[in-house]
């Protein structure tokens, strides 16, 4: 049981290029989160998705895309990489009890972004 | 959106010394959880906790919702106590969280 992985662990990009970042999960878990976290701060949710086939947008979406396939994947996109993508990208995942998703979320081990 | 602040923001600790957190908040919140980060990077999840109190070991936190504030107690810490500590809520679920800056603790040998 690996829990939450994410890769890759590291990229370098060119401002313009393009990346996907892919978190895996293996605990049968229907909600999962895309979150950066810059310098000095706490966490901000960049998208999330309730189930196989949907995403939503969190508090930060502007310039990225994700995408739900499998229930156990889900990919954050970078399609023109720009500076302030600067980040360190974090996936968690959290299951559905009685109707509700607050319930304690896992985090993967994070990606350490840098867009030059 | 709601808006969460930590205090202190750092704090340094001897060994075997007790502490307080304290996450302020703006709005009614139905989700409020505490986590861990490692000085790894790594992000654990140690209470949710939107009333009341809870008890985990060495760490205790306790949610006075009607006041809007939540406080997380670490005794007899631990070297491996040191990370930053961050306090999220929700007023809804974990779809609309907000995190605050986080608390830096150091706990020295």
């Amino acid at each position: 049981n690996a829990g939450v992985t994410q890769t890759p662990k590291f990229r370098v990009l060119k401002t313009g290029q393009s990346m996907t970042l892919l978190c895996a999960q293996d605990m049968n878990h229907e909600y999962m989160y895309w979150y950066r976290q810059d310098p000095g701060m706490g966490l901000r949710l960049i998208h999330y998705s309730v189930g196989e086939g949907t995403t939503a947008k969190g508090e930060v979406p502007d310039g990225y895309n994700v995408s739900r396939l499998k229930k156990q994947n889900f990919l954050l996109g970078l399609e023109s990489a720009a500076p302030s993508q600067t980040s360190v990208y974090f996936c968690a995942s959290s299951s559905l009890i009685a109707g509700a998703s607050t319930d304690t979320q896992y985090f993967g081990p994070g990606t350490r972004l840098t867009v030059l | 959106g709601i808006q969460v602040e930590q205090s202190p923001p750092d704090l340094i600790l001897q060994e075997g010394a007790n502490s307080t957190l304290r996450c302020n908040f703006s709005d009614s919140v139905n989700n409020l959880q505490w986590f861990h980060q490692n000085p790894w990077g790594q992000l654990i999840n140690l209470f949710y906790i939107p009333s009341g109190t809870k008890q985990n070991g060495r760490l205790s936190a306790t949610t006075v919702a009607t006041e809007r504030y939540s406080l997380l107690y670490i005794s007899s810490s631990q070297t491996t106590d040191s990370g930053v500590y961050f306090c999220a809520v929700g007023r809804y679920n974990n779809n609309d969280m907000r995190f605050g800056a986080g608390t830096r603790l150091t706990v020295k040998p």
